[in-house]
């Protein structure tokens, strides 16, 4: 999807328990997928990228899971730490021939001590 | 390694005055972009060059907006006049291949009184 919206939904977890993120993108013929991390003050950090000929990739103490049938991909972050609470974005790969990404909207992660 | 550079990270001006962003990419990437980030739109995608030349500037807002990639170490970003609603943190990210991970600078914060 586009990324609009003035109000960023919010995950709160425990620190030490795993985190999992959602994002729905839109276009069915993507075969790229990328998650950023955001840090207050900064930019858009890579942390994990997937292609659609995957179903899960896993980096470290990250995984991401992709369901073509549903649009559906989502981002683990096992053992949850306090250097993780971020904006997380996910991103796809705009219109065929272009190298646009098109950005969700955005999920804040909060890790409570 | 030093990912990519931008200044200045802080700009403060008035409105009417010329603002000129500048990007250092990854050394070795062949794509430089440049975006836009607000909290009501999100990231926006202005432009992006492959191989220094301008490639789709279809998300520049305005004439009031100009980019130039003079060689494969340096970008601006310009705006003249600037506006209040140029206000916003402006990102550069380069990649080495348009269909790779794009990799963020940590963007300037742009704010035009």
């Amino acid at each position: 999807g586009e990324s609009v919206g003035l109000h960023l939904p919010t995950l709160s977890v425990q620190e030490g328990d795993n985190s999992i993120i959602n994002c729905a993108y839109s276009n069915s013929a993507s075969d790229y997928f990328i998650w950023y991390k955001q840090e207050s003050g900064k930019g858009p950090q890579f942390i994990i990228d997937i292609r659609s000929n995957m179903d899960k990739r896993q980096g470290q103490r990250v995984t991401v899971l992709l369901n073509k049938t549903v649009k559906h991909l989502s981002l683990q972050i096992a053992a949850t730490q306090p250097g993780d609470s971020a904006v997380y974005f996910c991103a796809e790969n705009g219109p065929s021939g272009t190298y646009k990404y098109i950005f969700g909207t955005g999920t804040r992660l909060k890790v409570l001590a | 390694d030093a990912g990519v550079i931008q200044s200045p990270r802080h700009e403060v001006t008035e409105m009417g005055q010329e603002v000129t962003l500048r990007c250092k990419p990854i050394s070795g990437h062949d794509y430089l972009f440049w975006y836009r980030q607000t909290m009501m739109r999100g990231l926006e995608l202005l432009i992006y060059f492959n191989n220094n030349v301008p490639i789709d500037d279809s998300g520049m807002p305005e004439d009031r907006f100009s980019a130039k990639m003079p060689n494969a170490s340096f970008s601006t970003l310009k705006i003249q006049p600037s506006e209040p609603r140029d206000s916003a943190v402006y990102f550069c990210a380069s990649s080495l291949g348009g269909s790779g991970p794009q990799h963020f600078g940590d963007g300037t914060r742009l704010s035009i009184l």
